[in-house]
Formats: structure tokens, C-alpha cells, sequence
């Protein structure tokens, strides 16, 4: 069966260090998602890609935040300075068509901001 | 925005017997209602949804229930398995218009399904 890839599965990095999580999504796909899960609270929407471009942002996405799709696969969350309240679970998903919500998530990178 | 309230947030069965969580939303123009299943150490997986035009789902051993007028579904689990541990979530968006597919959360309920 198909699946959202990430990677990697854990990042450590020290507060104000650039980091990049990647993700692969389902193939076949055509709409992309970052979300975030702080220890203990709810599953938080991030952004939405669509042809290219950014469709949505929360709050939570401020400057500090970039995504890109580099290539035909892969989906990548960049964040330019980190700050300790980064650290998080952060799941990449991926839906095929606009009409259909059903997301697919990845297992997420567990990011731990020092 | 939308918020969504999740309850309880804990839930302890024993095997073979039914589990029933319950969520409410605030927002009336949501009309996509997904629940997901969440193991550890894997990221969410969507085990079944509803659409506001449809009041009730049937998926084998799972089912999804939608008031609209209360702003709340809840979703059962019968003839619950250990394998049915995990934690679960339900969620709410207002798609499918572009630029609002963004799905709101609940806080998750740890589901404990005792052998």
C-alpha cells in the first residue's frame, strides 16, 4: 500500500540552527500538508501546497517558516532559526484531489530544538 | 476558527465490549468529519469520515454518528480487540474550497481495550 514517507525519523538540533524535514508523499498525489503535534496537545495545521504554492497558512506558519517542493517527489518544511517551542512531532500528509479530504500522514519527525 | 472538544480523553474497555467517543465542533460550516487511529510511533491513520449531508456511517465493527443541529459526532467501536488500543482523533474541516482544507483537531482520546 502506498504511504508518506519522512525523514528523518528524529532531528536534534541546537536553538537558531536551520533545519529541513522532508517527506515524500503518495505518488499520485497533488496536495500536500505539514502538521504538528506538541507533546500532549492537539494535532495543529501548519500549511497546505498546492501547484506550487502555498493555498493555506495557520498562525504557526509565520516567517521562520518555508516549504518547497524541490522536485516531482519530495515535499520539504524548512525552519530558518529554531526556537525551543519548535520542538514537536511534525507530520507531512497528502491528499490526491481537492474534493477529497482524505489525508494520508506520514510517522513523523520528532524534532527536539536544544 | 473552528474548535473541536474531545471527550474523554481516556478510555478503558474490556475486550469485546463497546467504546464510544464523543466530539463537538463550533464552527456550522464544517461539513467533512474524519476520525483517525494513531499507533505508536505512526502517524495518524484515517479510519473512517463523515460528510454533513449523512447522519450515520457504517464501517464493519465501526461507525461514525453526526448531529448537525448539536454540532457534535461521536464515533463507536463494537466488539472492541486489543488491537483496537491506540489513540484516536476526531477532526473537522470546512473543505473541499480551496484554501480550507485545513483539518482542526480534537485533543485525542487513549483508548485501552483490556484482553
Amino acid at each position: 500500500e502506498p504511504e508518506v514517507t519522512q525523514t528523518p525519523s528524529h532531528q536534534v538540533t541546537q536553538m537558531g540552527q536551520e533545519v529541513i524535514l522532508r517527506c515524500v508523499p503518495i505518488s499520485n498525489h497533488l496536495y500536500f500538508y505539514w502538521y504538528r503535534q506538541i507533546l500532549g496537545q492537539k494535532v495543529e495545521f501548519l500549511v497546505s501546497f498546492y501547484n506550487n504554492e502555498i493555498s493555506e497558512k495557520s498562525e504557526i506558519f509565520d516567517d521562520q517558516f518555508s516549504v518547497e517542493r524541490p522536485d516531482g517527489s519530495n515535499f520539504t518544511l524548512k525552519i530558518r532559526s529554531t526556537k525551543l517551542e519548535d520542538s514537536a512531532m511534525y507530520f507531512c500528509a497528502s491528499s490526491y484531489i481537492a474534493t477529497n479530504e482524505k489525508l494520508f500522514f506520514g510517522s513523523g519527525t520528532q524534532l527536539s530544538v536544544l | 476558527g473552528e474548535n473541536v472538544e474531545q471527550h474523554p480523553s481516556t478510555l478503558s474497555v474490556q475486550e469485546g465490549d463497546s467504546a464510544v467517543i464523543k466530539c463537538t465542533y463550533s464552527d456550522s460550516a464544517s461539513n467533512y468529519f474524519p476520525w483517525y487511529k494513531q499507533e505508536l510511533g505512526k502517524g495518524p491513520q484515517l479510519i473512517i469520515d463523515i460528510r454533513s449531508n449523512v447522519g450515520e456511517k457504517k464501517d464493519q465493527r465501526i461507525a461514525v454518528t453526526l448531529n448537525k443541529t448539536a454540532k457534535h459526532f461521536s464515533l463507536h467501536i463494537t466488539e472492541t480487540q486489543p488491537e483496537d488500543s491506540a489513540v484516536y482523533f476526531c477532526a473537522a474541516s470546512k473543505g473541499p474550497v480551496p484554501g480550507r482544507r485545513a483539518l482542526t483537531f480534537g485533543s485525542g482520546t487513549r483508548l485501552q481495550v483490556q484482553p
